[in-house]
């Protein structure tokens, strides 16, 4: 009963540094998230993915990158970290209802990926 | 920004039940209200949602008035373990895109 999990955990790392951030879910969702968030503030989005092959900018995409190529795999790349990307990320997933309708269907979320940047 | 208003705090004994308020005076026809909370340095865990209707499921009901402009979220036995943030989102069900959390209310169940 796996659902949505984040892979690594934690990590640090230096500026300018690159990695990526793995989720995977195993409830067939066509729709998957990345998400940040920062101390006393709500959660932000980063990128989205309606689908295998596809990914669309959320509200703070600068300095992150996306690939969706299996539909159960959402990655998030960061090129050169900085310390402004220091953050939770947490990944999320969505049932589709079709045709485009489906996001009022309720997102599962992983347990977060806390990342720092030194 | 955020289209609802929660209380900051919330303290519950165990065992009693639960009422989160939330307002959303500005809420339109085509949007959900949805439920989510967050247990200290979890993700987000999805409670309930609704359009018109109160829904209830295993862990929670949710009341709507009728003119749709609050809701309550309703624990009906709260335990320790529901101590956390609670998120009450209003969201277009036919649009892309994030869901929006605002400061949420901290509810702390005290034994």
């Amino acid at each position: 009963n796996a659902g949505v999990t984040q892979t690594p955990k934690f990590r640090v790392l230096k500026t300018g540094q690159s990695m990526t951030l793995l989720c995977a879910q195993d409830m067939n969702h066509e729709y998957m998230y990345w998400y940040r968030q920062d101390p006393g503030m709500g959660l932000r989005l980063i990128h989205y993915s309606v689908g295998e092959g596809t990914t669309a900018k959320g509200e703070v995409p600068d300095g992150y990158n996306v690939s969706r190529l299996k539909k159960q795999n959402f990655l998030l790349g960061l090129e050169s970290a900085a310390p402004s990307q220091t953050s939770v990320y947490f990944c999320a997933s969505s049932y589709s209802m079709g045709s485009g309708r489906g996001f009022n269907q309720p997102q599962h979320f992983g347990d977060g990926t806390r990342l720092s940047i030194l | 920004d955020a289209k609802t208003t929660q209380p900051p705090s919330m303290d519950c004994a165990e065992g009693r039940a639960a009422n989160l308020p939330c307002n959303h005076s500005t809420i339109s026809g085509n949007e959900y209200v949805y439920w989510y909370r967050q247990i200290h340095s979890q993700g987000p865990q999805y409670i309930i949602h609704g359009l018109k209707n109160n829904e209830t499921n295993e862990m929670a009901s949710l009341i709507i008035t009728e003119d749709r402009k609050s809701s309550t979220l309703i624990l009906p036995h709260a335990t320790l373990r529901d101590t956390a943030v609670y998120y009450c989102i209003v969201r277009d069900g036919g649009s892309q895109g994030n869901l929006i959390f605002g400061k949420g209310t901290k509810l702390s169940v005290k034994p």
